[in-house]
């Protein structure tokens, strides 16, 4: 079936880290994936996104990784500032794409 | 730019009442979906609407629910004859196109609450 899931509910690092946030998903075929950022009261926010026929690819201070192999996804954050924290969700697109398949989030905290 | 615009923000509702949320998407989208939050969990989503058409409501409720896009104007989620279940927050995203790897924009969202 589909589903995406994430390792750990919630990571903790220090302002100027590097932080990882991993995700992991079951359905072999998916073929886009996305990482949305959602701070309290608001709606998910993009921040990057990756088709399955990309292994990598980055933005400012963020890189997402795919590795199909075994169904992993991950996001880091480069000099994680306290801005960052929020919750972070990895989703993909169902096989109709008619839909976007969330898992339940990484809270990140960043202390300074 | 105005992102995805969603009113009200919170709507506090009876047990029987009536729900109605809005929606209007990103300038130049034409393709809506709506997602259902509940604390501490991920996005589930519910409908996806293009205008005038209902493309998939797999994730909808087969009562009490309903979803519209009208050729002028916001879309909008029912939810007819609230029950305390339905608290939670509404999230509606539009997209340019449906095209399968174009990211969804978000609003954010509509809290309902049920008393």
């Amino acid at each position: 079936g589909e589903s995406v899931g994430l390792h750990l509910p919630t990571l903790s690092v220090q302002e100027g880290d590097n932080s990882i946030i991993n995700c992991a998903y079951s359905n072999s075929a998916s073929d886009y994936f996305i990482w949305y950022k959602q701070e309290s009261g608001k709606g998910p926010q993009f921040i990057i996104d990756i088709r399955s026929n990309m292994d990598k690819r980055q933005g400012q201070r963020v890189t997402v990784l795919l590795n199909k192999t075994v169904k992993h996804l991950s996001l880091q954050i480069a000099a994680t500032q306290p801005g960052d924290s929020a919750v972070y969700f990895c989703a993909e697109r169902n096989q109709a794409g008619t839909a976007l398949i969330f898992g339940k989030g990484t809270t990140l905290s960043v202390s300074s | 730019n105005a992102g995805v615009m969603q009113n009200p923000r919170h709507l506090v509702r009876r047990r029987g009442q009536e729900a109605r949320l809005r929606c209007s998407p990103m300038k130049g989208h034409s393709h809506v979906y709506w997602y259902r939050q509940l604390p501490e969990e991920g996005l589930k989503f519910m409908v996806y609407l293009q205008k005038e058409n209902i493309i998939d409501e797999s994730g909808m409720p087969k009562e009490r629910f309903s979803a519209e896009f009208p050729k002028e104007g916001p879309s909008i989620l029912r939810i007819q004859q609230v029950v305390r279940g339905d608290s939670a927050a509404y999230f509606c995203a539009s997209s340019s196109t449906d095209n399968r790897n174009q990211p969804q924009h978000f609003g954010d969202g509509t809290r309902l609450s049920i008393l």
